[in-house]
């Protein structure tokens, strides 16, 4: 298994604004995945980051609002740039390790 | 493409009832499924998974079935508790560490 960090948990911030999260795995993972789970609805992937590549991204997620940064094998991060009310979601990132993915406890992110 | 329907919810059931969550699929290949949940405030957990055809998944109390020739993949539980309460995900991926495609979600309350 994998235990999965995410900073921060929650966060209100204003329109116009960036907002960094952190992800950190306790064991090293080379494919790491950030989701967006809407209020009320399912996970949609935004991106795959893998180490030493450019991530990629999903229809509808453009790397210039959703940068992603992976510079080693158990840390990654995604910035939600420029964010309106509409970004308002949980962010959640996953390794995948043996076949199975894990997921961190999310960030909740609300935008006013 | 992948994609998986869900039974709509929200569900509501007595303590010690009989739970089914029905879940089919469309996939190219042999996908690997998945049931994860997601307690309330909290991210999501892996409850149960199956690999192939016939394979039976199951944790604390839940079973699910890979039935190829139906492409479902239903969750059950002979007497549920309140503690069972959350939201529950179907998933698959391709070859393992794919993207995982999830269904919309099912929100299941259990009163005493």
């Amino acid at each position: 298994s994998a235990v999965i960090s995410q900073k921060p948990s929650r966060d209100i911030c204003q329109r116009g604004t960036s907002l960094t999260i952190q992800c950190q795995v306790d064991s090293q993972v080379t494919m790491m995945f950030w989701y967006r789970q809407q209020p009320g609805q399912s996970l949609t992937l935004i991106a795959t980051a893998n180490q030493g590549s450019e991530a990629t991204y999903e229809s509808g997620f453009v790397i210039d609002k959703f940068p992603i940064s992976r510079p080693n094998l158990t840390f990654s991060t995604l910035t939600v740039s420029n964010m309106s009310p509409e970004d308002s979601s949980i962010y959640l990132c996953s390794v995948a390790t043996q076949n199975i993915q894990y997921f961190g406890a999310g960030t909740r992110l609300s935008v006013l | 493409g992948n994609s998986v329907t869900q039974m709509e919810g929200p569900v509501t059931l007595s303590e010690e009832a009989f739970l089914t969550i029905n879940c089919t699929y469309t996939a190219t290949g042999y996908p690997s499924l998945f049931w994860y949940v997601q307690y309330p405030g909290e991210g999501l957990q892996l409850l149960l998974k199956a690999t192939k055809a016939d394979d039976k998944g199951s944790n604390k109390g839940f079973e699910a079935t890979y039935r190829k020739e139906t492409t479902s993949f239903h969750l059950e539980k002979g007497s549920v508790q309140v503690s069972d309460s959350a939201v529950y995900f179907c998933a698959l991926s391709n070859f393992g560490n794919e993207k995982l495609t999830f269904g919309t979600g099912t929100r299941l309350t259990i009163i005493p």
